[in-house]
């Protein structure tokens, strides 16, 4: 089974910009959640879809969105980008039906806002 | 709130020294408790997991991990590592309160093995 797959890998971007950054789930997942990874912070939950649905939230501003599609793959949008918004960004995927599911993680798409 | 801590930041050991890396979470409810791994230009990647049943989890690579519910703790074991241990490990809870994919992660622990 192929992994998850994330385009692009690499973005550079200006601030005030705004940026889609797309993931594939392992076929047959139904959830997908995203991450956002800095040496600072760590790893924190943006949020999750499951069929279509936002299923979890974490706690960043709404400048962070996403959507996902019939298919499963799933965006996540960043609108008017912040030099803090720098990171890589994991998605994950997960059958989605228990809570204790493992999660696959891509590789990430490491963002650059200058 | 719901938070992971993992007591050290880098760990510097020799080969077939043992290890242990500690993980505390706080929330008094139901939780599924994960350890992850990324080695050098990898993505992450799954070590073990603990659900439910016997709270010693045997994972991949030779890893065990076992939750002590009263200490709320979730440690990480080997009894000899290796150089291709060299990597940042991640302790991660998913508590009842959040269900679905929301996993909470500690700040990592970066542990060198020198050869």
């Amino acid at each position: 089974k192929a992994g998850v797959t994330q385009t692009p890998r690499y973005l550079i971007k200006t601030r005030g910009q705004q940026v889609t950054l797309s993931c594939s789930p392992i076929s047959g997942h139904r959830s997908v959640s995203w991450y956002q990874q800095t040496p600072g912070q760590g790893l924190q939950f943006l949020f999750e879809y499951f069929s279509e649905t936002q299923r979890n939230k974490g706690n960043f501003p709404g400048r962070f969105s996403g959507r996902q599609f019939s298919n499963s793959r799933s965006e996540m949008n960043v609108s008017t980008l912040e030099l803090g918004d720098s990171a890589l960004y994991l998605c994950a995927s997960s059958l989605g039906l228990a809570a204790g599911d493992t999660q696959y993680f891509g590789p990430g798409t490491r963002l650059t806002v200058l | 709130a719901q938070s992971v801590s993992q007591h050290n930041h880098h760990v510097i050991l020799s080969e077939a020294a043992s290890l242990e890396l500690g993980c505390n979470y706080s929330y008094g409810g139901t939780v599924n408790l994960f350890w992850y791994v990324q080695y050098p230009g990898q993505h992450l990647q799954l070590l073990l997991k603990y659900f439910s049943g016997d709270p010693l989890v045997k994972g991949i690579k030779g890893f065990e991990a076992e939750f002590i519910k009263s200490k709320f703790s979730f440690n990480l074991r080997k009894p000899s590592v290796q150089w291709s241990d060299t990597a940042e490990y991640f302790c991660a809870v998913i508590t009842s309160k959040n269900q679905g994919g929301k996993l909470i992660f500690g700040q990592g622990t970066e542990l060198s093995v020198k050869p």
